[in-house]
């Protein structure tokens, strides 16, 4: 199957700081991508919608300017949290809609765990 | 926003049991998906199921759709402990390319 990868899998930060999270597909082109978050013991809840080449579109609650998403090539997304708080500290999956397989099915990072101190 | 509501929330079967899963949701699909998470990780598919079909197969998997009911079932034959993990149902609303997931049913098989 389509792989997609995630980079740190793990962050520890400082309150005040900024983290960038990647999100790449190795073996395919990701004409969307997806990022997540995830609370322990709970389900995902999307966060964001990123098209290559555009701007990403946002849930309902979700702060725009405090989660930045780039998603600058077709195997590329980055999800910059800044000015990181505690209460950032959670899971965070990103996933990808393989263009030449049709975007029924995405594809799920491993996850990156980040703890704000 | 979560689409859909799992039960149980967990369930805790012997080794060689069937496990069901049941997940509704609240409106129009495209498709209907589910996922397997292992504690920390991250997910994977399991099997699709598109609204116009009713049942599909996968090895040990079997998953049902009932439109009418919105509501879908996941059974695993014969689980073996390696099955532990949490399950996610999620859907693909109609017109839509994102999926909303269920709050996930957390299954423990005991050898």
């Amino acid at each position: 199957g389509a792989v997609v990868s995630q980079h740190p899998s793990r962050v520890i930060c400082k309150s005040g700081t900024s983290v960038k999270i990647e999100c790449r597909s190795l073996d395919f082109q990701a004409t969307t991508m997806f990022w997540y978050r995830q609370f322990p013991k709970k389900s995902l809840m999307l966060m964001a919608t990123s098209n290559e080449g555009s701007k990403a579109t946002y849930e309902q609650g979700v702060e725009k300017d405090k989660f930045l998403i780039n998603h600058a090539s077709l195997t590329l997304s980055t999800l910059t949290v800044t000015s990181a708080h505690p209460e950032d500290s959670s899971f965070y999956i990103c996933s990808a809609g393989a263009r030449e397989r049709g975007t029924d099915t995405q594809y799920f990072g491993p996850g990156t765990r980040l703890t704000v101190l | 926003s979560q689409q859909g509501e799992e039960d149980p929330q967990a369930l805790s079967i012997q080794e060689g049991e069937n496990a069901t899963m049941n997940c509704s949701y609240k409106t129009s699909i495209n498709n209907l998906q589910w996922y397997r998470q292992n504690s920390g990780r991250g997910l994977v598919h399991l099997i699709l199921i598109r609204s116009n079909e009713r049942e599909k197969h996968s090895g040990r998997l079997r998953v049902t759709l009932d439109t009418s009911k919105k509501s879908s079932s996941l059974l695993i034959t014969a689980s073996r402990a390696a099955d532990t993990a949490s399950y996610f149902c999620a859907t693909v609303r109609t017109g839509a390319n994102n999926l909303f997931f269920g709050t996930g049913t957390r299954l423990t098989v005991i050898p």
